[in-house]
């Protein structure tokens, strides 16, 4: 069946940097696609969303890059914080189809 | 607004016996989906209900079962449970499905 894959499965980076965690998405019908961040003993959290017809989307400190050529999802997180280590995870649907998840990207916050 | 509840939080059952879990969507939410996390698979769907009804169902076995009632909280059943049954079970809810899931903290069950 389709899968959304993850390039890295960790990711270290100074605090203050900005950092890039990318996703490759294979189902070509795909339209909607969200970013999710999973800390320790907690559901994964809405970070931020972004739709077929659009290729960029910013939110606060964060910004979403959709090239449907290719099939690849980023998400950039600017002047990163201790607070953003977390596993982040990438999903992708269709209409009402479940969402199906990437198996996640570890960010660790170096101070 | 109140967000998704999961109850239990945790749960330690033998192996053999059977499970519910509970999910108390978000007020106005009508769509509950259900996924169960573990570090090798990841999260993987199980089920999604909507105004009552499964309108979407994950790759598992008849073990696994859910329900919707008509205020919309969600319970998912594990029968026969077995130790590869151990994981993070969460629960989303959303206004309609396809969009705008909020997800629940997770019922981290442990099969013994």
């Amino acid at each position: 069946g389709e899968s959304v894959g993850l390039h890295l499965p960790t990711l270290s980076v100074q605090e203050g940097d900005n950092s890039i965690i990318n996703c490759a998405y294979s189902n070509s019908a795909s339209d909607y696609f969200i970013w999710y961040k999973q800390e320790s003993g907690k559901g994964p959290q809405f970070i931020i969303d972004i739709r077929s017809n659009m290729d960029k989307r910013q939110g606060q400190r964060v910004t979403v890059l959709l090239n449907k050529t290719v099939k690849h999802l980023s998400l950039q997180i600017a002047a990163t914080q201790p607070g953003d280590s977390a596993v982040y995870f990438c999903a992708e649907n269709s209409g009402n189809t479940p969402l199906v998840f990437g198996k996640g990207t570890r960010l660790s916050v170096i101070a | 607004k109140a967000g998704v509840t999961q109850t239990p939080r945790y749960l330690i059952k033998t192996r053999g016996q059977q499970v519910t879990l509970s999910c108390s969507p978000i007020s106005g939410h009508r769509s509950v989906s259900w996924y169960q996390q573990t570090p090798g698979q990841g999260l993987q769907f199980l089920f999604e209900y909507f105004s009552e009804t499964q309108r979407n169902k994950g790759n598992f076995p008849g073990r696994f079962s859910g329900r919707q009632f008509s205020n919309s909280r969600s319970e998912m059943n594990v029968s026969t449970l077995e130790l590869g049954d151990s994981a993070l079970y969460l629960c989303a809810s959303s206004p309609t499905g396809g969009y705008g899931y909020t997800f629940g903290s997770g019922t981290r069950l442990t099969v013994v």
